[in-house]
């Protein structure tokens, strides 16, 4: 059974329309991650909460939000989008409280601009 | 911004022989942990070592650590053509939850 599950697999949006992308999670686990990865490159952290606590990576761009309504859900907005942000976008959750705990990722979102 | 990298960037061998790839990084460790990614999906968690241990086992792979060099090794035994993935290693920096992940090594096991 998914365990992390991110909707929609593909998202074709058009150049300067906003679009979000959405991550749930059946593990109830307090940390969330949301990375960019694009083709033959490692996952690129963009953000990660504890709980609510929101943590922005300094490079992160400004177009870039993000939301945590619950637990269970977390949404990335891309407020305007640009050729240079096509790439898979990857969910992540993993235990808070615990030093040595391993992350699950969900399929990802690979988002298209045209 | 990236923990470390990984070498190499690709590797091909033939099914049945060893792949080996190593990972090094920058800062002071927790632990660390490899994944493996297919084309096009998410990753998947392989094996974690902690910051006080030197090799780990599970299965075909193989892990080990030093970290005096800051760096790491992931021996696949006997490979597959199945075990063609990327392969990442991944790093807790320091006291956070960040999850920093290596440039990945590409395999190529050919049947």
């Amino acid at each position: 059974d998914a365990m992390v599950i991110q909707n929609p697999r593909y998202q074709v949006t058009q150049f300067g329309k906003p679009v979000t992308l959405s991550c749930s999670q059946t593990l109830n686990h307090n940390v969330m991650y949301w990375y960019q990865q694009k083709s033959s490159q490692a996952p690129k952290l963009l953000f990660h909460y504890y709980d609510k606590d929101f943590n922005n990576e300094a490079d992160t761009p400004d177009n870039f939000q993000s939301r945590r309504p619950n637990t269970s859900f977390c949404f990335l907005d891309i407020r305007s989008p640009g050729l240079g942000d096509a790439a898979m976008y990857l969910c992540a959750t993993r235990v808070g409280g615990g030093l040595n705990t391993e992350a699950f990722f969900g399929q990802g979102t690979r988002l298209t601009v045209v | 911004s990236q923990q470390g990298e990984e070498d190499p960037q690709a590797l091909s061998i033939q099914e049945g022989e060893n792949a080996t790839m190593n990972c090094s990084y920058k800062t002071s460790i927790n632990n660390l942990q490899w994944y493996r990614q297919n084309s096009g999906r998410g990753l998947v968690h392989l094996i974690l070592i902690r910051s006080n241990e030197r090799e780990k086992h599970s299965g075909r792979l193989r892990v080990t650590l030093d970290t005096s060099k800051k760096s790491s090794s992931l021996l696949i035994t006997a490979s597959r053509a199945a075990d063609t993935a990327s392969y990442f290693c991944a790093t807790r920096v320091d006291s956070s939850y960040k999850l920093i992940f290596g440039s990945g090594t590409r395999l190529l096991v050919r049947p």
